[in-house]
């Protein structure tokens, strides 16, 4: 089983809502990734939480939050995000960080700020 | 393929037809890669991956291709069906470093 979850699918909001999106995975993996992507391009990294603690934040503003409750669970608080925001947001996971293992990817959130 | 501002590069097959999609790394000290396909709405799905210490590797109906020299990598799809259209990225990582995707090209297979 490779299956990464996220919830919602999709997401409309304000620019003064909070939201969140949610990952689970239930394969065993340590590490977990937040990407963005826009239209016509590649996912781009956000977050790397590896053992449950954050190990990378790519530069990101601080309107993204995340989260890693435990093992199986990553998400990402939204607050006072901007229409360029709008994009897909991917959820990974894989065994460990780095060293050569593949990352698993859920079927991401489409998010819409208005 | 490259990216070329907000287009995707396209490769157009025929159905039964074998496809070949290019990518180009820049960090020698790449020692891992994989092949993603991205169907319209859903993330990445993982393909193949390949090891530097490996020039070809083989899957169902598909082949990763490594030349370490020139810093290429290649997926060969054997006998292209419509549900392979899809945009393919290959990405690449070394040692803890995050992976890092190519621009991606969008394969459109014509019945």
């Amino acid at each position: 089983d490779t299956e990464v979850t996220q919830t919602p699918k999709h997401l409309v909001m304000g620019m003064t809502n909070k939201k969140s999106l949610k990952c689970e995975q239930h394969m065993g993996h340590r590490a977990m990734y937040w990407y963005k992507q826009k239209a016509k391009k590649p996912p781009e990294l956000m977050f790397v939480y590896s053992y449950e603690k954050l190990s990378i934040n790519e530069s990101v503003p601080s309107r993204f939050s995340p989260e890693c409750p435990n093992s199986s669970l990553l998400n990402l608080h939204l607050h006072a995000l901007q229409p360029e925001d709008s994009a897909l947001y991917l959820c990974a996971s894989s065994q460990d960080a780095g060293i050569q293992e593949t990352q698993y990817f859920g079927p991401g959130t489409r998010l819409l700020v208005l | 393929g490259e990216s070329v501002g907000l287009h995707l590069p396209t490769l157009s097959v025929q159905e039964g037809d074998n496809s070949i999609i290019n990518c180009a790394y820049s960090n020698s000290a790449s020692d891992y890669f994989i092949w993603y396909k991205q169907e319209s709405g859903k993330g990445p799905q993982f393909i193949i991956d390949i090891r530097s210490n490996m020039d070809k590797r083989q899957g169902q109906r598909v082949t990763v291709l490594l030349n370490k020299t020139v810093k290429h990598l290649s997926l060969q799809i054997a006998a292209t069906q419509p549900g392979d259209s899809a945009v393919y990225f290959c990405a690449e990582t070394t040692g803890r470093r995050a992976l890092t995707f190519g621009s991606g090209t969008r394969l459109q297979v014509q019945p």
